[in-house]
């Protein structure tokens, strides 16, 4: 399967500040990422999908001018949190389209103080 | 809207036991079910199905998908406290873009 890393595994940011958050796929090219984010005990909803070269789609209530998400190339997708706030920290993963399933990064942390 | 359904929310068991985790779901173009589990960072594949009836197997754990019922199980036998985790299920409901609808997983707990 496809080798995906995310960085940062982890940040702290203040409350109002922008943060960004990579993902890349190592040995694979990506036309498509998606954006997921996790809260403690909660399973992973879906935040966008990401298709290499166009705008993201995001889904139903999630914010697209506060969740910028850019897929440039074929092995990196970059999700922007700006004018981040307390409500906003939870772990965020990235997962990589395969053939019939996806592979997952690590995820990053991210904590709004 | 889509839904995946898993029960229970969280097991205890002792190393040695035998254990069922259940999804179900609602779908309105279901192509695929898997199975992924998750530690403590992202979800490593373990099982796609997408034909009722057929079990998959990879050591002790299998699973096996009932499309006419809209449910699957995923059974760990001889469990280790190695198969610690968060078992989550994700059905792939078509489109283009091959999007995963997670339910919200099943927390395992083996103790010694």
């Amino acid at each position: 399967g496809a080798v995906v890393s995310q960085h940062p595994s982890r940040v702290i940011c203040k409350s109002g500040t922008s943060v960004k958050i990579e993902c890349r796929s190592l040995d694979f090219q990506a036309t498509t990422m998606f954006w997921y984010r996790q809260f403690p005990k909660q399973s992973l909803m879906l935040m966008a999908t990401s298709n290499e070269g166009s705008k993201a789609t995001y889904e139903q209530g999630v914010e697209k001018d506060k969740f910028l998400i850019n897929h440039a190339s074929l092995t990196l997708s970059t999700l922007t949190v700006t004018s981040a706030h307390p409500e906003d920290s939870s772990f965020y993963i990235c997962s990589v389209r395969g053939a019939y399933e996806q592979y997952f990064g690590p995820g990053t942390r991210l904590t709004v103080t | 809207e889509d839904k995946v359904v898993q029960s229970p929310l969280s097991l205890v068991v002792h190393e040695g036991d035998t254990v069922t985790l259940n999804c179900s779901y609602e779908v309105t173009n279901f192509r695929s079910l898997l199975w992924y589990k998750q530690e403590k960072k992202a979800p490593t594949f373990l099982f796609m199905l997408t034909s009722s009836g057929i079990e998959k197997k990879s050591g002790r754990l299998s699973s096996i998908l009932d499309k006419k019922e809209l449910f699957s199980i995923l059974n760990i036998t001889a469990t280790q406290t190695g198969d610690s985790a968060i078992y989550l299920c994700a059905v792939n409901s078509g489109g283009s873009n091959y999007k995963l609808t997670f339910g919200k997983g099943t927390l395992l707990t083996v103790n010694p």
